[in-house]
């Protein structure tokens, strides 16, 4: 069974740092591309970043480009997410989703972490 | 504002069927067969519901069905049940830098 689990979430104060991570079982966590989504309470979903299997290339959002670094472990099956010089606008649900690369979709998520910025 | 354009909110009585549409451009919806659709209940995580326009994944129920007519994708609901009363975003791959888009989701009432 496909399993996703975030952690590292938490309330953090506006110019800090938090790092989550993302640690997959189940499936062959190196063969896939991986994704962070986010969902700001009450809003709608917005994808965040995506690092393919071997670390080759990677995507960011405009909104978080030059602030988040988004990272993998293959040997610890785990995914991560450098979140730097952070804004209250990026108070958010952050899911780790499994990209299928051959078909372009999600077919996995986690259960998400929040991430409060707040002073 | 969200890259792809969904309606807020559709409305339907059990066993009929409902239709959201998600409308993008040619850089995204029109130009890829890559659309995905996922269902959100309250507090819980997305899930898969219709991958490359119109397939299912498996134990998806076959109500949910999905097509594709230029730069707008549509997912439809047939036979509402309930369950169905959550909320349903579109995604597309996107030849942009950002590589993928959501839309602004739709929230799904069974009256």
């Amino acid at each position: 069974e496909v399993q996703l689990v975030e952690s590292g979430g938490g309330l953090v104060k506006p110019g800090g740092s938090l790092r989550l991570s993302c640690a997959a079982s189940g499936f062959t966590f190196s063969s896939y591309s991986m994704n962070w989504v986010r969902q700001a309470p009450g809003k709608g979903l917005e994808w965040v970043s995506s690092i393919s299997s071997s670390s080759s290339y990677i995507y960011y959002a405009d909104s978080v480009k030059g602030r988040f670094t988004i990272s993998r472990d293959n040997a610890k099956n785990s995914l991560y997410l450098q979140m730097n010089s952070l804004r209250a606008e990026d108070t958010a649900v952050y899911y780790c989703a499994r990209d299928d690369g051959l078909t372009n979709c999600n077919d996995y998520w986690g259960q998400g972490t929040l991430v409060t910025v707040s002073s | 504002q969200s890259a792809l354009t969904q309606p807020a909110s559709v409305s339907g009585s059990p066993g009929q069927s409902i239709t959201i549409s998600c409308t993008g451009t040619s850089s995204d919806v029109g130009g890829y067969n890559y659309v995905s659709w996922y269902q959100q209940h309250p507090g819980k995580a997305p899930k898969l519901m219709i991958y490359e326009v119109s397939n299912r994944p498996s134990g998806v129920p076959d109500r949910f069905s999905g097509s594709k007519s230029g730069n707008t994708a549509s997912l439809t609901i047939s036979g509402l049940q309930a369950e169905d009363e959550a909320d349903y975003y579109c995604s597309s791959y996107t030849s942009s830098s950002t590589l993928r888009v959501f839309g602004g989701g739709t929230k799904l009432t069974v009256l």
